[in-house]
């Protein structure tokens, strides 16, 4: 079965800082990853994903995510933070290899980001 | 390209009624995804249709919940005999997803309140 793992619940950073928001995964087969971000009483916004090839892939507003197969890891990145990052983050994977097209969603980390 | 849309935007029932959500994806789009959302949680898969077949349905799903999509366009939710512990925001989303690596595109979300 696959599942996906955010070990923050919040995640504090300065404006101009780097940031990074953790994510974890779990599939039997090829993973496909995404990120997804959520303001306050909006739906999901897609940010990002990973299917193959490159491990650094680039998405909207300047987010970035690293894949790194060993460490079974896609940590979403920023190189300078802004005030309006600030939003619920979730991380998603759907298992490329088993069929299936059910996408698994983490619990969300929320990124506070501040002036 | 109008989105996701769903309707209505807010319920509010009795414990024992049943509510209907609709939800209209984005013209072309094949798949169509039901998810629950809790506060401070991540979205919970409930079911998934390609056209009007539904090919997957969460196992902690009671058989209170029911989704169609009868024509393989829009795609209802019916919930029987709401309890409180349904009381969520029921998100929808649809991918169009021809090399099946297709992210998620999601629909504002109906929120239900059970009394």
């Amino acid at each position: 079965a696959q599942s996906v793992a955010q070990p923050e619940d919040q995640v504090n950073v300065a404006e101009g800082n780097p940031l990074t928001v953790k994510c974890t995964y779990s599939v039997s087969g090829n993973p496909y990853l995404f990120w997804y971000v959520q303001y306050p009483n909006r739906g999901l916004q897609f940010l990002l994903k990973y299917i193959t090839g490159d491990n650094l892939v680039k998405g909207s507003y300047g987010f970035e995510a690293e894949f790194n197969k060993s460490q079974t890891s896609f940590h979403l990145k920023k190189p300078s933070a802004l005030v309006s990052d600030s939003a619920l983050y979730f991380c998603a994977v759907r298992d490329g290899g088993s069929g299936t097209y059910k996408y698994i969603f983490g619990t969300g980390t929320r990124l506070k980001v501040l002036a | 390209d109008t989105g996701v849309s769903q309707n209505p935007r807010h319920k509010i029932t009795k414990r024992g009624q049943n509510v209907t959500f609709r939800c209209d994806p984005i013209s072309e789009h094949n798949r169509l995804y039901w998810y629950r959302q809790t506060l401070g949680q991540g979205p919970e898969f409930l079911t998934y249709f390609q056209n009007e077949a539904q090919l997957e349905k969460s196992r902690l799903l009671s058989d209170r919940f029911s989704a169609e999509r009868p024509k393989g366009s829009f795609s209802t939710l019916e919930i029987q005999r709401t309890e409180q512990g349904d009381s969520a925001m029921y998100l929808c989303a649809s991918s169009l997803d021809r090399t099946n690596t297709g992210e998620l595109f999601f629909g504002e979300g109906s929120r239900l309140t059970v009394l």
